[in-house]
């Protein structure tokens, strides 16, 4: 089945501690996306990347960083220095630039 | 800059009642592309609709219809008949001319349908 799959569905920091989320594609899109969605919020924009080996920072990338090394894969870490990390974390895909967002189903991270 | 409003933090409807959503956005782009997702309780969001600035006829899938219009700046939403699994927020969002065209989304509007 194509599609967008993310892990862990859950995931708890210590403080000082780095976290890596998860987010696979087999959909061949060449846009990935992350987004962080706060509660009563709207979704934000962390980081993106139109292709491989090349991403960019969104409006809130402070304190979390991304690689793109092949095309499926797009992680997302959580550095000690984001102060506020507890959110839902998704993870978007399209076909290009501009196309239509598909989301994952999204990494809830907790801090302990 | 870009904008979008949802004005309806939640809505409580009961079912088989019809209730628009309602979407306000700014943009000083003559071209854009506005959407609708829906975030069911398991989190995911699911897309519902793409329509841009060119296309001004409403659309209709099933029990769901969109109204456009661009003189009020508006993209609003109208579920018919509602259903206990159309309980969701729902999220409008307003494609980005830079940034990757990543999409700048409103607060979204709660939907409770109840029995």
């Amino acid at each position: 089945d194509g599609g967008i799959t993310q892990s862990p569905k859950y995931l708890f920091r210590k403080e000082g501690q780095n976290v890596t989320l998860s987010c696979e594609q087999n959909l061949n899109h060449d846009a990935m996306y992350w987004y962080r969605q706060d509660p009563g919020q709207g979704l934000r924009l962390i980081y993106y990347s139109q292709i491989v080996n090349d991403f960019q920072k969104g409006d809130i990338a402070e304190g979390y960083s991304v690689s793109r090394e092949k095309k499926e894969s797009f992680p997302l870490t959580v550095t000690s220095a984001q102060k506020n990390p507890t959110a839902f974390y998704l993870c978007a895909s399209s076909m290009g630039a501009g196309e239509t967002q598909y989301f994952g189903p999204g990494t809830r991270l907790l801090v302990l | 800059a870009q904008k979008v409003t949802q004005a309806q933090t939640e809505i409580s409807v009961v079912e088989k009642e019809d209730v628009t959503l309602d979407c306000v956005y700014e943009t000083r782009d003559t071209t854009y592309y506005l959407f609708w997702y829906k975030q069911p309780p398991s989190g995911e969001l699911v897309f519902l609709i793409r329509r841009n600035s060119f296309d001004e006829q409403n659309e209709i899938s099933g029990r769901y219809s969109w109204n456009f219009q661009k003189s009020t700046s508006s993209f609003n939403f109208t579920i018919t008949a509602s259903q206990v699994v159309d309980s969701a927020v729902y999220f409008c969002a307003l494609r980005r001319v830079n940034s990757g065209y990543a999409l700048n989304f409103g607060k979204g509007t709660s939907l409770l349908v109840t029995p």
